[in-house]
């Protein structure tokens, strides 16, 4: 069965340094990955995604995430953190015909001023 | 830009009692779902709607669940009798009939059973 293992629960960053958020997924098929940011008491927005071709995509925000199919890794980082990046980042493998989402449980960023 | 809403944002409702959480996808979407979140734990998918019937569901989605698109907008889940362990942040999403897309999600509603 698919599943998503993000092993960092909470991570604490200083503003400006660079961040790495870790994502490992398990499907059998290609995957289709995608990083969501859930901010305090808002909903799930999407920061970015990869389908196929470069490996290396693009987000808003900043991020970026990394595909890596020898490590079954998606992992999301950005170069500067922001104090306004404090959140809940979620990487999620879309599952099915039909676009359902499989979770990983989440990593909360702390960013210390 | 189009968003997908959800209506109300927070609802307390007692042990037993029957909820309807509504939400409104994007207009031209064709798949729609519910997802939950309970409190410190991870996003959990419950059940995909297309064509107007289900299309898949999880172990969770029990008989105290349902779906309905009652006219050509709105996209509701109810839970008949709901319990305590129901108190969670559920999320409605749409996507297009595309399978280069995203899930659109809407704010969410937090329902508190008591």
């Amino acid at each position: 069965a698919q599943s998503v293992t993000q092993p960092d629960i909470h991570i604490t960053v200083s503003e400006g340094a660079s961040l790495e958020l870790r994502c490992n997924y398990s499907y059998g098929a290609t995957p289709y990955l995608f990083w969501y940011v859930q901010s305090p008491g808002q909903g799930l927005q999407l920061l970015l995604k990869y389908f196929s071709g470069d490996t290396l995509v693009q987000g808003i925000k900043g991020f970026e995430a990394e595909f890596k199919r020898s490590q079954s890794s998606f992992n999301l980082r950005k170069p500067s953190v922001h104090w306004s990046d404090a959140a809940e980042y979620f990487c999620a493998v879309r599952t099915g015909g039909g676009n359902k989402l499989t979770f990983g449980t989440g990593t909360q960023l702390k960013v210390e001023l | 830009e189009p968003e997908v809403t959800q209506t109300p944002s927070h609802q307390v409702t007692q042990m037993g009692q029957e909820v309807i959480l509504r939400c409104v996808p994007i207009s031209n979407h064709l798949y729609f779902y519910w997802y939950r979140q309970i409190l410190g734990q991870k996003v959990e998918f419950l059940v995909s709607f297309y064509n107007n019937e289900i299309s898949e569901k999880s172990e969770i989605f029990d008989d105290q669940f349902s779906v309905e698109r009652p006219d050509g907008s709105n996209f509701t889940l109810k839970i008949r009798s709901t319990k305590l362990e129901d108190s969670a942040m559920y999320f409605c999403a749409s996507t297009p009939d595309s399978p280069n897309t995203e899930a659109f999600f809407g704010q969410g509603t937090r329902l508190t059973v008591v």
